[in-house]
């Protein structure tokens, strides 16, 4: 099964720390989404890339930074954890190929920020 | 700005009912239309993709049709189960970005 895997499925950390959410797909897709969802104000976009090394910031991308060093692999990185990081991430993959372009998601990271 | 919504926003039926869940978008340029499902405390799970020059696409008990001049998608289940019961939402995407409904709680009950 094709699947896109995010590293931790819940994770505490204290408020300052360095804290790192890594994201894994098997499908060779060329997009990859890192999103935060939230009760009430649903899915945002944090930041997506499009290729290799390449990256765009998308609606909230302060207090965030990603890393695309291998096609398979996208990290998100929040530089000093802080309460209001408390979310869960999603991360998603896709490719460009016109016959199917599905959007498929991991299983979420549950981040706790105390 | 593309804005989508999803009207219920909570949903509960009797098991063996069929249901129509529905999906508004602002801006018909959209280049295609997705619907998910949700577990509490999961990902998000694909169901169905709709390419904007498509009208509807079918998966067992599930369909779902686009109709982008008048901006709405639906998405229909077809004699409901209690396994169905989870939040359904919608996206809309131009090149790359997905604009995201808030969803459809629904419950069946057995």
């Amino acid at each position: 099964d094709v699947k896109v895997t995010q590293s931790s499925r819940y994770l505490v950390k204290r408020t300052g720390e360095k804290v790192f959410l890594e994201c894994v797909q098997d499908m060779d897709h060329e997009n990859m989404f890192w999103y935060r969802q939230d009760p009430g104000l649903g899915l945002r976009l944090i930041y997506f890339s499009y290729d290799v090394k390449m990256k765009e910031k998308g609606d909230i991308p302060e207090g965030y930074s990603v890393s695309r060093e291998k096609k398979e692999r996208f990290s998100l990185i929040l530089e000093s954890a802080s309460t209001n990081q408390t979310s869960m991430y999603l991360c998603a993959s896709r490719n460009m190929d016109r016959t199917n372009e599905k959007l498929l998601f991991g299983s979420g990271t549950q981040l706790s920020v105390l | 700005k593309q804005e989508v919504t999803q009207i219920p926003a909570a949903l509960s039926v009797p098991e063996g009912e069929n249901l129509v869940l529905n999906c508004s978008f602002t801006d018909s340029a959209i280049y295609n239309l997705q619907w998910f499902r949700q577990d509490p405390g999961k990902g998000l799970t694909s169901l169905l993709l709709i390419q904007s020059s498509q009208r509807e696409q079918t998966s067992g008990r599930l369909n779902a049709s686009l109709d982008k001049s008048s901006g709405r998608s639906t998405l229909y289940i077809a004699a409901s189960q209690p396994g169905d019961s989870a939040t359904y939402l919608c996206a809309v995407t131009g090149t790359y970005k997905y604009i995201f409904g808030t969803g459809t709680r629904l419950k069946v009950l057995a």
